[in-house]
Protein backbone atom coordinates (compact mmCIF):
# COMPACT_ATOMS: atom_id res chain seq x y z
CA UNK A 1 0.00 0.00 0.00
CA UNK A 2 1.14 3.21 -1.19
CA UNK A 3 1.90 6.03 1.91
CA UNK A 4 2.68 9.45 1.40
CA UNK A 5 4.54 11.37 3.95
CA UNK A 6 5.03 15.34 4.20
CA UNK A 7 7.77 17.21 5.92
CA UNK A 8 7.33 19.56 8.16
CA UNK A 9 3.68 19.73 8.95
CA UNK A 10 3.74 23.42 9.31
CA UNK A 11 6.04 26.24 8.52
CA UNK A 12 6.26 29.61 9.01
CA UNK A 13 8.38 32.08 6.78
CA UNK A 14 8.69 35.68 6.70
CA UNK A 15 7.56 37.09 3.17
CA UNK A 16 10.07 37.13 0.60
CA UNK A 17 11.68 33.72 1.72
CA UNK A 18 12.19 30.65 -0.46
CA UNK A 19 9.54 27.92 0.45
CA UNK A 20 10.74 24.02 0.37
CA UNK A 21 8.34 21.54 0.95
CA UNK A 22 9.30 17.73 1.17
CA UNK A 23 7.06 14.77 -0.23
CA UNK A 24 8.36 11.24 0.54
CA UNK A 25 6.10 8.10 -0.72
CA UNK A 26 6.56 4.71 -0.45
CA UNK A 27 5.97 3.01 -3.65
CA UNK A 28 8.52 4.17 -7.02
CA UNK A 29 5.86 2.18 -9.47
CA UNK A 30 4.03 5.39 -9.73
CA UNK A 31 2.27 7.21 -12.77
CA UNK A 32 2.75 10.95 -11.65
CA UNK A 33 2.78 13.08 -8.85
CA UNK A 34 0.67 16.16 -8.35
CA UNK A 35 1.06 19.26 -5.68
CA UNK A 36 -2.78 20.78 -4.67
CA UNK A 37 -3.38 23.48 -2.70
CA UNK A 38 -6.01 23.83 -0.06
CA UNK A 39 -7.10 26.73 1.35
CA UNK A 40 -9.37 26.50 5.09
CA UNK A 41 -12.52 24.49 4.59
CA UNK A 42 -11.90 25.30 0.65
CA UNK A 43 -11.31 22.59 -2.51
CA UNK A 44 -8.16 21.45 -3.72
CA UNK A 45 -6.46 23.79 -6.43
CA UNK A 46 -3.93 21.44 -9.00
CA UNK A 47 -0.59 23.52 -8.98
CA UNK A 48 1.58 20.96 -10.77
CA UNK A 49 1.59 17.33 -12.18
CA UNK A 50 4.83 15.79 -12.60
CA UNK A 51 4.46 12.38 -14.93
CA UNK A 52 6.88 9.20 -13.54
CA UNK A 53 9.26 10.09 -16.52
CA UNK A 54 9.88 13.48 -16.08
CA UNK A 55 12.61 15.02 -13.02
CA UNK A 56 10.80 18.60 -12.87
CA UNK A 57 7.92 21.00 -13.69
CA UNK A 58 7.69 24.88 -12.90
CA UNK A 59 4.73 26.66 -13.02
CA UNK A 60 5.73 30.81 -12.43
CA UNK A 61 7.01 30.76 -9.09
CA UNK A 62 6.64 27.13 -8.61
CA UNK A 63 9.18 24.75 -9.13
CA UNK A 64 8.82 20.84 -8.67
CA UNK A 65 11.29 18.07 -8.68
CA UNK A 66 11.06 13.98 -8.81
CA UNK A 67 13.36 11.37 -7.94
CA UNK A 68 11.44 8.37 -8.37
CA UNK A 69 13.88 5.81 -7.68
CA UNK A 70 14.24 7.54 -3.69
CA UNK A 71 10.46 8.07 -3.39
CA UNK A 72 10.86 12.06 -3.13
CA UNK A 73 9.54 15.02 -4.83
CA UNK A 74 9.80 18.83 -3.67
CA UNK A 75 8.21 21.75 -4.19
CA UNK A 76 9.75 24.74 -4.38
CA UNK A 77 7.95 28.46 -3.81
CA UNK A 78 9.73 31.17 -4.74
CA UNK A 79 9.81 34.67 -2.84
CA UNK A 80 6.97 33.68 -0.78
CA UNK A 81 4.14 35.91 -0.86
CA UNK A 82 1.28 36.11 2.32
CA UNK A 83 -1.75 35.19 -0.37
CA UNK A 84 1.06 32.02 -0.85
CA UNK A 85 -0.44 30.80 3.23
CA UNK A 86 -2.18 27.33 2.35
CA UNK A 87 -1.82 23.86 3.04
CA UNK A 88 0.15 22.04 0.19
CA UNK A 89 -1.00 18.69 -0.43
CA UNK A 90 1.23 16.20 -2.43
CA UNK A 91 -0.50 12.81 -4.34
CA UNK A 92 0.85 10.40 -5.55
CA UNK A 93 -0.94 7.94 -8.55
CA UNK A 94 0.21 4.70 -8.51
CA UNK A 95 1.07 2.71 -11.37
CA UNK A 96 -2.27 0.80 -12.66
CA UNK A 97 -5.09 2.83 -11.14
CA UNK A 98 -5.92 6.33 -10.38
CA UNK A 99 -6.50 5.66 -6.84
CA UNK A 100 -4.57 9.06 -5.75
CA UNK A 101 -2.72 8.63 -2.50
CA UNK A 102 -2.82 11.87 -0.06
CA UNK A 103 0.21 13.08 2.16
CA UNK A 104 -1.38 15.13 4.95
CA UNK A 105 -0.09 18.42 4.26
CA UNK A 106 2.41 20.85 4.59
CA UNK A 107 0.60 23.82 6.74
CA UNK A 108 2.38 26.92 5.33
CA UNK A 109 1.81 30.68 7.03
CA UNK A 110 4.21 33.47 5.26
CA UNK A 111 4.57 36.66 7.36
CA UNK A 112 4.02 39.57 5.97
CA UNK B 1 -11.65 27.76 -17.72
CA UNK B 2 -13.87 24.72 -17.55
CA UNK B 3 -14.05 23.13 -13.22
CA UNK B 4 -15.66 20.31 -11.49
CA UNK B 5 -18.87 21.57 -10.14
CA UNK B 6 -20.29 20.26 -6.18
CA UNK B 7 -23.71 20.86 -4.80
CA UNK B 8 -24.65 21.53 -2.35
CA UNK B 9 -21.75 23.09 -0.52
CA UNK B 10 -23.19 22.35 3.16
CA UNK B 11 -25.45 19.28 4.21
CA UNK B 12 -26.78 18.41 7.56
CA UNK B 13 -28.72 15.93 8.15
CA UNK B 14 -29.67 13.11 11.39
CA UNK B 15 -28.01 9.72 11.48
CA UNK B 16 -29.70 7.04 9.30
CA UNK B 17 -30.50 9.62 6.57
CA UNK B 18 -30.09 9.14 3.06
CA UNK B 19 -28.11 12.25 1.29
CA UNK B 20 -27.06 12.37 -2.36
CA UNK B 21 -24.03 14.51 -3.62
CA UNK B 22 -23.98 15.91 -6.57
CA UNK B 23 -21.22 16.51 -9.07
CA UNK B 24 -20.94 18.03 -12.82
CA UNK B 25 -17.49 16.71 -14.12
CA UNK B 26 -15.52 18.48 -16.74
CA UNK B 27 -17.43 18.20 -19.98
CA UNK B 28 -14.83 16.21 -21.97
CA UNK B 29 -13.38 13.87 -18.93
CA UNK B 30 -14.02 10.21 -19.03
CA UNK B 31 -13.22 9.45 -15.54
CA UNK B 32 -15.16 10.39 -12.43
CA UNK B 33 -13.63 9.70 -8.69
CA UNK B 34 -14.92 10.80 -5.19
CA UNK B 35 -12.66 11.32 -2.38
CA UNK B 36 -13.34 12.45 1.44
CA UNK B 37 -11.45 14.08 4.09
CA UNK B 38 -12.77 13.58 7.89
CA UNK B 39 -11.29 17.07 9.64
CA UNK B 40 -7.93 17.09 10.15
CA UNK B 41 -7.46 13.50 8.00
CA UNK B 42 -5.90 12.88 5.28
CA UNK B 43 -7.83 13.07 1.94
CA UNK B 44 -9.14 9.41 0.99
CA UNK B 45 -9.74 7.93 -2.28
CA UNK B 46 -13.48 6.13 -2.43
CA UNK B 47 -14.42 5.20 -6.03
CA UNK B 48 -13.61 5.95 -9.86
CA UNK B 49 -16.06 5.30 -12.29
CA UNK B 50 -15.20 4.88 -15.95
CA UNK B 51 -17.78 4.03 -18.73
CA UNK B 52 -20.99 4.08 -16.80
CA UNK B 53 -19.24 1.66 -13.80
CA UNK B 54 -17.00 1.44 -11.01
CA UNK B 55 -13.28 0.56 -11.95
CA UNK B 56 -12.18 0.73 -8.53
CA UNK B 57 -13.11 1.22 -5.03
CA UNK B 58 -11.61 1.40 -1.71
CA UNK B 59 -12.59 -0.27 1.69
CA UNK B 60 -14.56 2.58 2.68
CA UNK B 61 -16.76 2.39 -0.07
CA UNK B 62 -18.69 -0.19 1.19
CA UNK B 63 -22.50 -1.34 0.10
CA UNK B 64 -23.87 1.76 2.14
CA UNK B 65 -22.28 3.99 -0.73
CA UNK B 66 -23.47 3.86 -4.70
CA UNK B 67 -22.31 6.01 -6.99
CA UNK B 68 -24.38 7.06 -10.47
CA UNK B 69 -23.88 9.12 -13.78
CA UNK B 70 -28.17 9.73 -14.17
CA UNK B 71 -27.29 11.78 -17.64
CA UNK B 72 -24.66 13.01 -19.67
CA UNK B 73 -23.77 15.72 -17.48
CA UNK B 74 -24.17 14.57 -13.76
CA UNK B 75 -22.76 12.37 -11.20
CA UNK B 76 -23.91 11.41 -8.40
CA UNK B 77 -22.97 9.82 -4.18
CA UNK B 78 -25.27 8.23 -2.62
CA UNK B 79 -24.91 7.17 1.04
CA UNK B 80 -28.18 4.75 2.50
CA UNK B 81 -28.27 5.51 6.09
CA UNK B 82 -25.46 8.11 7.26
CA UNK B 83 -23.47 7.62 10.52
CA UNK B 84 -21.98 10.04 12.34
CA UNK B 85 -18.12 9.16 11.34
CA UNK B 86 -19.45 9.89 7.57
CA UNK B 87 -19.11 13.77 8.75
CA UNK B 88 -16.50 14.92 6.47
CA UNK B 89 -15.71 16.77 3.50
CA UNK B 90 -16.62 14.69 0.07
CA UNK B 91 -14.59 16.13 -3.08
CA UNK B 92 -15.61 15.30 -6.81
CA UNK B 93 -12.49 14.58 -9.40
CA UNK B 94 -13.01 14.02 -13.23
CA UNK B 95 -9.71 13.50 -15.45
CA UNK B 96 -9.52 13.14 -19.11
CA UNK B 97 -8.15 9.68 -19.07
CA UNK B 98 -6.51 7.11 -17.01
CA UNK B 99 -3.38 8.44 -15.52
CA UNK B 100 -3.78 11.77 -16.24
CA UNK B 101 -4.05 15.02 -13.92
CA UNK B 102 -7.21 15.14 -11.69
CA UNK B 103 -9.25 18.38 -11.36
CA UNK B 104 -11.12 18.90 -7.91
CA UNK B 105 -14.37 20.47 -6.82
CA UNK B 106 -14.71 22.79 -3.92
CA UNK B 107 -16.58 19.90 -2.21
CA UNK B 108 -19.82 19.54 -0.15
CA UNK B 109 -19.22 19.11 3.89
CA UNK B 110 -21.78 16.69 5.24
CA UNK B 111 -22.42 16.67 8.85
CA UNK B 112 -24.70 14.17 9.93
CA UNK B 113 -26.20 15.09 13.62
Amino acid sequence: KQEVTQIPAALSVPEGENLVLNCSFTDSAIYNLQWFRQDPGKGLTSLLLIQSSQREQTSGRLNASLDKSSGRSTLYIAASQPGDSATYLCAVCPYGNNRLAFGKGNQVVVIP
Amino acid sequence: EPEVTQTPSHQVTQMGQEVILRCVPISNHLYFYWYRQILGQKVEFLVSFYNNEISEKSEIFDDQFSVERPDGSNFTLKIRSTKLEDSAMYFCASSELTGREQYFGPGTRLTVT
